[in-house]
């Protein structure tokens, strides 16, 4: 079974902290997606990587950025947290961008910013 | 983007089966249907996905419509495990591998 984890369940940070979201996949896929999901407003594409150290911006980059140094590895990262980014953040990764590929879930991270 | 209608919530009973509607009047030709579910305090995760032809897997069954503007996913012995948030995405060639996520259907399950 394809096993996608994510660093921790519960996290409580102040405004202004930077914030480190980890991403591990097993299953060798290329890519990887950070989404964010919020009551009301559905799951919301944050960055992808197709590859390592590549990365495009998906529908609401900003206050984010991304580093992908190894294929199983996909980092989410809050400069400066702040109170808007308290959320359920969701990575994901598929083996190909190919319309057919699933994309498989980790079980989220829920930010509290205070 | 093409978009999906579905209703905001079902119920069902246990052991019964449930058909699970999703409206998509402005599929183009090259969309690929897909259905993911959400259990509480879980990330989403496939269910089942089709172009043009009806498809069954071990979790669901997926019945497409001649004219493609609608889909209904199909459990056909609801357990109490399956209660959980339904999405119909449709994804296109523009979008790539992004998924988009609408409200959903909720599901209950009563015993």
């Amino acid at each position: 079974d394809v096993k996608v984890t994510q660093s921790s369940r519960y996290l409580v940070k102040r405004t202004g902290e930077k914030v480190f979201l980890e991403c591990v996949q097993d299953m060798d896929h290329e890519n990887m997606f950070w989404y964010r999901q919020d009551p009301g407003l559905g799951l919301r594409l944050i960055y992808f990587s197709y590859d390592v150290k590549m990365k495009e911006k998906g529908d609401i980059p900003e206050g984010y950025s991304v580093s992908r140094e190894k294929k199983e590895r996909f980092s989410l990262i809050l400069e400066s947290a702040s109170t808007n980014q308290t959320s359920m953040y969701l990575c994901a990764s598929s083996l190909g961008l190919n319309l057919q590929n699933t994309q498989y879930f980790g079980p989220g991270t829920r930010l509290t910013v205070l | 983007d093409a978009k999906t209608t579905q209703p905001n919530s079902m119920e069902s009973n246990e052991e019964e089966p449930v058909h699970l509607p999703c409206n998509h009047s402005t599929i183009s030709g090259t969309d690929y249907i897909h259905w993911y579910r959400q259990l509480p305090s879980q990330g989403p995760e496939y269910v089942i996905h089709g172009l043009t032809s009806n498809v069954n897997n071990r979790m669901a069954s997926l019945a497409i419509a001649e004219d493609r503007k609608s889909s209904t996913l199909i459990l056909h012995r609801a357990t109490l495990r399956d209660a959980a948030v339904y999405y119909c995405i449709l994804r296109d060639e523009i979008q790539g591998g992004k998924l988009i996520f609408g409200q959903g259907t909720e599901l209950s399950v009563k015993p």
